[in-house]
């Protein structure tokens, strides 16, 4: 029952812009989008989340459609260090625990 | 303000003998949730306990496995008479309220590395 789908892996340029596409096509009204990564073999981390409006904060922006039926993740200058698992979550009739899918490998080339 | 704090960070232990892993949440938070990530796959959630509480465990085997978080201390997952499929990284994350995926965020910790022999 995924709720989310997101490609397997991505490959960006180092100084350009990751845009990290999910599609929630089935989300409701009162769901958020929430995105995390996990740098390899560290604990994962929260980036941002939004829920009809476009958010911006230090890390990245997300970009949500209007019909909310997909967004993206905006890592606007890609570092080497950005290189991760990225993982793209709704909630599941407010859940009270993070489900994670299989995210997307992000590869930062130099 | 220091995060999730998790210890061990590595852990050895031969088939058969008990496995204890902590996590202290961050400061100000009573939710706590571990998660456990075999080698090269994804991050399965095993428990989701609140102070003293154990909300939902659906992610735990039930055998072997326990977890807890007491009104004082860190949140403790026990793992009796570990097998070598028990291999894994623990992962522990806190909240300061519910609602991880509707109305704030988590903050995970390092994790613990377990190796079973």
């Amino acid at each position: 029952d995924a709720k989310t789908t997101q490609p397997t892996s991505m490959d960006c340029a180092e100084g350009r812009a990751a845009n990290l596409p999910c599609n929630h096509s089935t989300i409701s009204g009162n769901e958020y989008v929430y995105w995390y990564r996990q740098i390899h073999s560290q604990g994962p981390q929260y980036i941002i989340h939004g829920l009809k409006n476009n958010e911006t904060n230090e890390m990245a922006s997300l970009i949500i459609t209007e019909d909310r039926k997909s967004s993206t993740l905006i890592l606007p200058h890609a570092t080497l260090r950005d290189t991760a698992v990225y993982y793209c979550i709704v909630s599941t009739n407010r859940d009270d625990k993070i489900i994670f899918g299989k995210g997307t490998r992000l590869h930062i080339l130099p | 303000n220091a995060g999730v704090m998790q210890n061990p960070r590595h852990l050895v232990r031969r088939r058969g003998q008990e496995a204890r892993l902590r996590c202290s949440p961050m400061k100000g938070h009573s939710h706590v949730y571990w998660y456990r990530q075999l080698p090269e796959e994804g991050l399965k959630f095993m428990v989701y306990l609140q102070k003293e509480n154990i909300i939902d465990e659906s992610g735990m085997p039930k055998e072997r496995f326990s977890a807890e978080f007491p009104k004082e201390g860190p949140s403790i997952l026990r793992i009796q008479q570990v097998v070598r499929g028990d291999s894994a990284a623990y992962f522990c994350a806190s909240s300061q309220k519910r609602g991880v995926t509707w109305n704030t965020e988590a903050f995970f910790g390092q994790g613990t590395r377990l190796t079973v022999v």
